[in-house]
């Protein structure tokens, strides 16, 4: 049973647009939540990250939200890029040991 | 910067054969991990190494095993490889438990046939 779900397989955006990316979880009690972009033929490589003790955490054009009463993170790109056209995976940590991963949304960012 | 190197980037085995991945990082990071990547089921762990000689197993151990002899590398071996272990393979790294940022490798493509 996935602990980490992200719902939306692929998404396309204009560029100069906001890109949305959605990320739902089952267990209060992870710790951290992250955002790593995986482009073809490369390893993931992280993004931003945010504590469960936080609700919001900026990165200059990417903004993590983290909603804990509906278990619910998303991570907002303005402006969004054609070099962000990517996949991109959320994760939690749990115990400052495991990583769960949810299954990845594609962003294609239209010029 | 941080680096993890993956020994191949693609392999083709005999479904029975005995397989072996190797990941290596070269920032004297504590924890290693091997994850499995497929379509529609995200990044999946499969073992982890807290430090030299120690590991656990993760969600996925089954048909897996690991060695850890040395801190900079983390072997994951496929006992007798089936079909159903075709899959893209990832291996990551972090410092310790004190920091939650990975460092993943470029991944293997393993195809079993």
């Amino acid at each position: 049973d996935q602990q980490v779900k992200q719902n939306s397989p692929s998404l396309s955006v204009q560029e100069g647009r906001i890109s949305i990316l959605n990320c739902d979880y089952t267990n209060s009690m992870f710790d951290y939540f992250l955002w790593y972009k995986k482009y073809p033929a490369e390893g993931p490589t992280f993004l931003i990250s945010i504590s469960s003790i936080k609700d919001k955490n900026e990165d200059g054009r990417f903004t993590v939200f983290l909603n804990k009463s509906a278990k619910h993170l998303s991570l907002h790109i303005v402006p969004s890029q054609p070099g962000d056209s990517a996949v991109y995976f959320c994760a939690a940590l749990y115990n400052f040991n495991k990583f769960y991963f949810g299954s990845g949304t594609k962003l294609n960012v239209k010029p | 910067d941080v680096k993890v190197t993956q020994s191949s980037r693609y392999l083709v085995k005999r479904t029975g054969e005995k397989v072996f991945l190797e990941c290596v990082q070269d920032m004297d990071h504590e924890n290693m991990f091997w994850y499995r990547q497929d379509p529609g089921l995200g990044l999946r762990l499969i073992y982890f190494s807290y430090d030299v000689k120690m590991k656990e197993k993760g969600d996925i151990p089954e048909g897996y095993s690991v060695s850890r002899e040395k801190k900079e590398r983390f072997s994951l071996i496929l006992e007798s490889a089936s079909t159903n272990q075709t899959s893209m393979y990832l291996c990551a790294s972090r410092r310790d438990r004190g920091l939650v940022k990975l460092f993943f490798g470029s991944g293997t493509q393993l195809s079993v046939l």
